[in-house]
């Protein structure tokens, strides 16, 4: 089933804007983690944050993570068209048990 | 360093057919993982093998099988294929099971049953 509870389900802005979303989720977690899928590829891992932390930041990416309100938050600073791709949240349960959530649908419009 | 590979790319079959899929992980990495994503949906968790062993199966019929051989390289098998088995199935390496590890996704292998 799945865990993580991306939102909005589709999002789109205008280059250099910034684009917030959102991951709620019902359990207590690991860790969670973002991912980036390109139009029907595999995915690539951007960020991790463990449940000891409250904020983290990547380049142009800084994840929040509040485990009281069980929910999560990524940004992309500055978009570009590159940036264009759905965006998942992944739940780590411990044990390696991840779980997706159904992805917020980016686009970044040049 | 090659990242995760799948073959095959696409696979088409008819109903009531049987689908293998195979996946090779990144050098070094014992845990494999596969999932399945229905056309514009998210990944539902299939199945986890580390070290030869089923870890973990998520909410899918027997009929999903598979096995990781003693290089870590694993088969997803499907067994007596339904319609509504097409998707895109992907598999996922990571380093020994513990806590904070990314998984490395491969790209992935499109089912279609007709």
């Amino acid at each position: 089933s799945q865990q993580g509870e991306e939102d909005p389900q589709a999002l789109s802005i205008q280059e250099g804007e910034n684009a917030t979303m959102n991951c709620s989720y019902k359990t207590s977690i690991n860790n969670l983690q973002w991912y980036r899928q390109n139009s029907g590829r595999g995915l690539v891992h951007l960020i991790l944050i463990r449940s000891n932390e409250r904020e983290k930041h990547s380049g142009r990416l800084r994840v929040t993570l509040d485990t009281s309100k069980k929910s999560s938050s990524l940004l992309i600073t500055a978009s570009r068209a590159a940036d264009t791709a759905s965006y998942f949240c992944a739940t780590d349960r411990g044990n390696n048990d991840m779980r997706f959530g159904a992805g917020t649908r980016l686009t970044v419009k040049p | 360093e090659a990242g995760v590979t799948q073959s095959p790319t696409h696979l088409i079959k008819t109903r009531g057919q049987q689908a293998t899929l195979r996946c090779s992980p990144i050098s070094g990495h014992t845990s494999v993982y596969w999932y399945q994503q229905a056309l514009g949906l998210g990944l539902q968790f299939l199945l986890w093998y580390d070290e030869g062993e089923e870890r973990n199966r998520g909410n899918f019929p027997p009929r999903f099988s598979g096995r990781q051989f003693p290089n870590y390289s694993s088969e997803l098998n499907v067994n007596a294929l339904e319609l509504e088995d097409s998707a895109l199935y992907l598999c996922a390496s990571s380093r020994n099971p513990g806590n904070h590890y990314e998984q490395f996704f491969g790209p992935g292998t499109r089912l279609t049953v007709l």
